[in-house]
């Protein structure tokens, strides 16, 4: 079974600026992927980010950009020139890469952040 | 916006009843999961159908139980409510369950259990 933990429960960053969420994983799985979701006041879940873990090349999406330690089994993520409306809850997920097992994700519990104008 | 609707918005049951929770996928997405996320809580995974058969079944009881339907519909269904699963439900769907699929979210159905 894989966990996954993030361990900052609340975090804020000034507008402009920029912030890291961490999150780390366990699993004895060689092959998967690793998600980060938003998730707004609206309540709908956002897709960010996704990383292979076969690529050691760090994905980035605009403002958005990983830091995949595969080794430390860590998966952190930076938003660059933070807006308000990154205001959300973030969470990190992790999916076993199998054509058997579908694509169920293991989520962590979540960090906060407010983005203070 | 995902295009993946829920209904109701929110739901408030007595301890014991049952209930239904209904999902719109996105035409053509023929994989649909279904996650319960608990207060202050990340989700967890309940269950996926494909093509209308469970594909995929996490660690809850059989009182959660799923449908499909060919119109890209989906229910959940709790018999015997227990005050734990109050909570936010929310349904994912994909084109199909392979790990390259992206889920699409819906904006979850609040149930509270008095």
């Amino acid at each position: 079974a894989q966990t996954v933990t993030q361990s900052q429960p609340e975090m804020s960053v000034q507008e402009a600026e920029t912030v890291t969420l961490s999150c780390t994983y366990d699993t004895s799985e060689s092959n998967y992927y690793l998600f980060w979701y938003k998730q707004p006041p609206s309540r709908q879940m956002i897709l960010v980010i996704r990383q292979e873990a076969y690529k050691q090349q760090n994905a980035t999406e605009n403002r958005f950009s990983v830091n995949f330690q595969k080794a430390a089994k860590s998966f952190s993520l930076k938003i660059s020139d933070s807006q308000l409306g990154d205001t959300a809850m973030y969470f990190c997920a992790f999916m076993k890469q199998s054509n058997n097992a579908g694509n169920m994700l293991t989520f962590g519990g979540g960090t906060r952040l407010m983005v203070k104008p | 916006e995902t295009g993946v609707t829920q209904s109701p918005t929110h739901l408030i049951k007595t301890r014991g009843q049952q209930v239904t929770l209904r999902c719109s996928s996105q035409s053509g997405h023929n994989t649909v999961s279904w996650y319960q996320q608990a207060l202050g809580q990340g989700p967890q995974f309940i269950f996926q159908y494909y093509r209308e058969e469970e594909n995929g079944r996490g660690n809850f009881p059989p009182r959660f139980s799923g449908l499909q339907f060919p119109n890209y519909s989906s229910e959940l269904n709790v018999n015997a409510l227990e005050l734990d699963d109050s909570a936010l439900y929310l349904c994912a769907s994909s084109p199909g369950f392979f790990y390259t699929d992206t889920q699409y979210f819906g904006p979850g159905t609040r149930l509270t259990v008095l």
